[in-house]
């Protein structure tokens, strides 16, 4: 079974703190994704990754930056944080690049901003 | 139009019940399609892919209709337990495969 372990369940941070959320996946898959979801609003990629060193921007990147150093793992960074990126936050994987095999999500961060 | 659009409900049905989902989908050259589960505060799980010729899982039957852009999910004898949000998944090379998510349907099954 894929494994996507995100490092906090729940998280609050103050307005203007620099966020970081982990994303380790144990299957080498090549793809990652990070995005946020709110109610009534589905869910909203921010970023994603084909490879090590990769990174493309998804539909809403403004305030976010990412980074994947290592295949295993990527990381979302808000650089400054504010109270409308409160939201739940999934890391998701998926095999290969240009797939058409379904991803996995992480358990998922409750992210409050305060 | 949305590149992909499903009733957001709710669907409230009462245990026993057989109930379906439609999703459709714009991109014509769309090539794999996916429904999740997703109970409430929690991460989207697989339910299962949607293969051309339908298929079927237990209680759960896929179907892809692509003359018409929408693929569907039926539930057979409702349990309490599916109660959720189902997610349809559709991946295109318009988009270079990046999953394209509905925003869900809720259903509500009740005793």
């Amino acid at each position: 079974d894929v494994k996507v372990t995100q490092s906090s369940r729940y998280l609050v941070k103050r307005t203007g703190e620099k966020v970081f959320l982990e994303c380790v996946q144990d299957m080498d898959h090549e793809n990652m994704f990070w995005y946020r979801q709110d109610p009534g609003l589905g869910l909203r990629l921010i970023y994603f990754s084909y490879d090590v060193k990769m990174k493309e921007k998804g539909d809403i990147p403004e305030g976010y930056s990412v980074s994947r150093e290592k295949k295993e793992r990527f990381s979302l960074i808000l650089e400054s944080a504010s109270t409308n990126q409160t939201s739940m936050y999934l890391c998701a994987t998926q095999p290969g690049a240009y797939s058409n095999q379904p991803q996995h999500f992480g358990d998922g961060t409750r992210l409050s901003i305060l | 139009r949305k590149e992909v659009e499903q009733d957001p409900g709710p669907f409230n049905v009462p245990e026993g019940a057989t109930v379906a989902f439609n999703c459709t989908y714009s991109n014509s050259a769309s090539q794999s399609f996916f429904w999740y589960r997703q109970d409430c505060r929690k991460e989207p799980k697989l339910l299962m892919s949607v293969y051309s010729s339908g298929n079927e899982d237990g209680r759960f039957t896929a179907q892809l209709n692509r003359a018409s852009q929408y693929i569907s999910l039926l539930i057979r004898d409702s349990k309490l337990s599916d109660s959720a949000t189902y997610l349809c998944v559709v991946n295109s090379p318009a988009r270079s495969y990046i999953p394209t998510f509905g925003r869900g349907t809720s259903l509500i099954v009740h005793p």
